[in-house]
């Protein structure tokens, strides 16, 4: 089975300009989970949605961040405009009710805003 | 509320030593708990879970848990470390009454030496 996919894998980008990462979770999980990595602060849940729906978005850390999931199988992550502060490794996770409630990561999309 | 604390955020041991995670956790319900580890630059993966079934979950790469009720706490062990152990390993807890949404702990990163 495909595990959780993201890209880009990799993004350089200039501050100011939009960021869009994007994840395709494990066909049939009903959550998705957004996470952001840094040293300074770890892991941290930005979002997560069940059943395509936003049901917790406390952890956004400001408005250029914002996220949506059009279906079950897509979802955006988007920083606009991107500041060096953004600079992290940022994971999309799924998981399924049915299925032992285990978190499964992506490898990760490594953002470095320069 | 749910909450989970790993003790040292650096463990080290020479290669062939015993390998010790210290986790403690605060789940109001019995809760579900998680080891996963990260290698540099990869994602998170799964390496044991506890489910309410045998107390001594045994994981991947003979890494092995013991949940223990009564001290609130979910150490993971390996009896003899190798150089392929050195990775970042967070410890999770997830409770029905979270919607089993999972909290990680801030991560211990396993140094072994040879």
């Amino acid at each position: 089975d495909a595990g959780v996919i993201q890209s880009p894998r990799h993004e350089v980008t200039e501050m100011g300009q939009e960021v869009t990462l994007r994840c395709k979770p494990i066909s049939g999980h009903d959550y998705l989970f957004w996470y952001r990595q840094t040293m300074m602060r770890g892991l941290e849940l930005l979002i997560y949605f069940n059943n395509n729906v936003p049901i917790d978005d406390s952890g956004m850390p400001e408005d250029r961040f914002s996220a949506k999931m059009p279906n079950a199988s897509f979802s955006t992550l988007k920083i606009q405009p991107s500041e060096p502060r953004d600079s992290a490794v940022y994971f999309c996770a799924s998981k399924s009710t049915n299925s032992g409630n285990t978190i499964y990561f992506g490898e990760g999309s490594w953002l470095t805003v320069v | 509320a749910q909450s989970v604390t790993q003790l040292g955020s650096h463990v080290s041991v020479s290669e062939g030593a015993l390998v010790l995670l210290r986790c403690n956790y605060s789940s109001s319900v019995p809760p579900y708990l998680f080891w996963y580890v990260q290698y540099p630059n990869q994602g998170l993966q799964l390496l044991l879970k506890y489910t309410s079934a045998a107390t001594l979950v045994k994981g991947i790469n003979g890494f092995e848990a013991e949940f223990k009720k009564s001290e609130t706490s979910f150490h993971l062990t390996k009896p003899s470390a190798h150089m392929s152990d050195a990775a970042e390993y967070f410890c999770a807890v997830s409770e029905s009454g979270g919607s089993y949404i999972p909290t990680f702990g801030r991560g211990t990163s396993l140094i072994v030496h040879p």
